[in-house]
Parts: C-alpha cells; sequence; structure tokens
C-alpha cells in the first residue's frame, strides 16, 4: 500500500450505531488530519494530531471522537450520530508545519457516510 | 483572519478551450499558495504549489503564479482535456501552522 489509506469506502449507520474511520499513512508524516465534506460547504477541518498529539480541535461534537495510536494510524470513532453527519471524511496527512514551513497534505479518498 | 475565495462554478468549457480559475487571497505574513484537485469519488491530490511571491508552479499543464501585489493565485491551462474534470481547491498554507484555508472548490466541466 503507498499514500494514505482509509476504510472503509462507504459506511451506512443509523443514528444509535457505533463505527469507527479508519486511516493510514505510507509517507513517513508525522501529522495526520480528519476534514469532512459536505456538499456545498467548504471543507471543514475536524482535528489534527502532531506526533500523536491532539493540537486542533475545531468545535467538534463530542459524537465524533478521534484517535492516533500511532504516527501512521489515525481513527474517527463515531456514535448517535445525527442525519447531517453524512457527509464524505476525509483523512490527510503532511510533515510537521511546526518547523516553519507550509507542507502540503496528501489525502486519502475519503469514507462516504449515509446516516439514517 | 486569513482567507480564500475563489470563482463560484461550475465552469463548463469545450476540450482544447483555454482554462482561468480565479482565486485571492487574504493573509497575515508569507503564506504559500496550493492548488489541489478532487477527481470524482477521490481525495483531493496536490496540483502545484508556490512558496513566495513570484514564484509559478506548475504540473500537468496547469499553471498558476504567486501574485503578492493583487494577492492572487490563479490557476491557468492552455488546452483542457475532457480528463481534467473535477473541482479544484484553492489553498492557503498557514505559515507554519496546522490550519490550510480551502477555498469552497469549483467545479470544472469539459465537454468532448
Amino acid at each position: 500500500e503507498t499514500g494514505v489509506t482509509q476504510t472503509p469506502r462507504h459506511l451506512v449507520m443509523g443514528m444509535t450505531n457505533k463505527k469507527s474511520l479508519k486511516c493510514e499513512q505510507h509517507l513517513g508524516h508525522n501529522a495526520m488530519y480528519w476534514y469532512k465534506q459536505s456538499a456545498k460547504k467548504p471543507l471543514e477541518l475536524m482535528f489534527v494530531y502532531s506526533l500523536e498529539e491532539r493540537v486542533e480541535n475545531n468545535s467538534v461534537p463530542s459524537r465524533f471522537s478521534p484517535e492516533c495510536p500511532n504516527s501512521s494510524h489515525l481513527f474517527l470513532h463515531l456514535h448517535t450520530l445525527q442525519p447531517e453527519d453524512s457527509a464524505l471524511y476525509l483523512c490527510a496527512s503532511s510533515q510537521d508545519p511546526l518547523r516553519g514551513r507550509d507542507y502540503e497534505q496528501y489525502f486519502g479518498p475519503g469514507t462516504r457516510l449515509t446516516v439514517t | 483572519g486569513d482567507s480564500v475565495t475563489q470563482m463560484e462554478g461550475p465552469v463548463t468549457l469545450s476540450e482544447e478551450a483555454f482554462l482561468t480559475i480565479n482565486c485571492t487571497y487574504t493573509a497575515t505574513g508569507y503564506p504559500s499558495l496550493f492548488w489541489y484537485v478532487q477527481y470524482p469519488g477521490e481525495g483531493l491530490q496536490l496540483l502545484l504549489k508556490a512558496t513566495k511571491a513570484d514564484d509559478k508552479g506548475s504540473n500537468k499543464g496547469f499553471e498558476a503564479t504567486y501574485r503578492k501585489e493583487t494577492t492572487s493565485f490563479h490557476l491557468e491551462k492552455g488546452s483542457v482535456q475532457v480528463s481534467d474534470s473535477a473541482v479544484y481547491f484553492c489553498a492557503l498554507g498557514n505559515t507554519g501552522g496546522f490550519k490550510t484555508i480551502f477555498g469552497a472548490g469549483t467545479r470544472l466541466f469539459v465537454k468532448a
């Protein structure tokens, strides 16, 4: 595997279910990101991890819970979601931008989530 | 705060037409600028970037020049192909921070 992979690619869940999204990067990066992409809305940054520590949490509801066990893996745990949470969830990784440069991000293909 | 504004789509062109997608930005400091492309069913991928004023980024026939005086980073291609149909995002790096600021995206349709 190369680049950034995400599983599953598609997920349908009821509002009372608990599920997890998985992201894995094979690029040797040390920062990882979760984004939400909804139709006709700008890309929303949800969470950022650098060296396995959460460094950004953009007022995301607690029904979304991230986990970063190591610098190659990132999870998004989902529980009691709402229909408006239906969207494409994108994972990305980059070199650590705190070194003073703007490193480009590498994105996975996303998980298409539908909440019924 | 920092922001990116890009032209609304969709943009519909015939094959071999000239493409311009406008992007302007507001930023403190000297950010890097990026264009990302998202093909149907895929995530975003970096198309090109420029890290300082007057730099020109180029890739796959696409070009964009970092214009500090007009705070712009317009994307151009001389002759588009059907395979260029995608959504294009202009983005601004937060100079050493984690938050890349993305524009709303411009959808391009290219007809054969």
